[in-house]
């Protein structure tokens, strides 16, 4: 079955990169999303891939999917205080689909 | 970026009675949205999904006499939690999918804020 899996917490220093990791078991997977929630919010797409590209940058974010180990990473450089957050790596078949969520990685920043 | 509103945002009630919450997307035309919930520390968990015009479609284990999901209208879903219980209580969120939007995967989904929902 459908199933996502992402390590729960993570530190990082403030103007450090953040790395957060990803796995997902549906090699069928069309879409790839990382989706930022912050207190008390709902969710914010930040990014997404498809499943036929490996990177996908967009200012401060990375996307880095590796298709044959089925893992996926956001990589966040300079992270500012602003960047604490709970950031949900998902999935979907197709755009029609329902997405599937991790249970999500709290990113705490050090100052 | 389209923008979807959920009320209440938070509520408390005694248990045995009955909750709605609405979604709204504000600036588009929603033809399906969905409602999750949410658990301390956890995942966002499918309940259901709403079209407009037609019955929602549950995901297996959510007892859909239980969580009444109606979609009158393209821009409102609304679910009702019926008769809660303690256990109910939880951090629903609903999304709605705009089929016009752009800068991303066709059909992006937009999540509302959430409702805290507290059953004493």
């Amino acid at each position: 079955g459908e199933d996502v899996e992402q390590s729960l917490f993570l530190s990082v220093r403030e103007g450090d990169s953040s790395v957060i990791n990803c796995t997902y078991t549906d090699s069928s997977s069309t879409y790839l999303y990382w989706y930022k929630q912050e207190p008390g919010a709902g969710l914010q797409l930040l990014t997404y891939i498809f499943s036929n590209m490996d990177m996908k940058q967009d200012q401060r974010l990375t996307v880095l999917l590796n298709k044959k180990d089925k893992h996926l990473s956001l990589r966040i450089a300079d992270t500012q205080t602003g960047d604490s957050a709970i950031y949900f790596c998902a999935e979907s078949l197709n755009r029609d689909d329902k997405i599937i969520f991790g249970k999500g990685t709290r990113l705490h920043i050090l100052p | 970026g389209a923008v979807v509103s959920q009320h209440p945002s938070w509520v408390i009630c005694k248990s045995g009675t009955s909750v709605k919450i609405e979604c709204r997307s504000l600036d588009f035309q929603a033809t399906t949205m969905f409602w999750y919930r949410q658990f301390p520390k956890q995942s966002l968990m499918l309940m259901a999904t709403s079209n407009e015009g037609s019955k929602a479609t549950y995901e297996q284990g959510v007892e859909k006499d239980k969580f009444l999901i109606n979609h009158a209208s393209l821009t409102l879903s609304t679910l009702t939690v019926t008769s809660a219980h303690p256990e109910d209580s939880s951090f629903y969120i609903c999304s709605a999918r705009d089929p016009q939007s752009a800068g991303g995967p066709s059909d992006t989904q937009y999540f509302g804020p959430g409702t805290r929902l507290t059953v004493l």
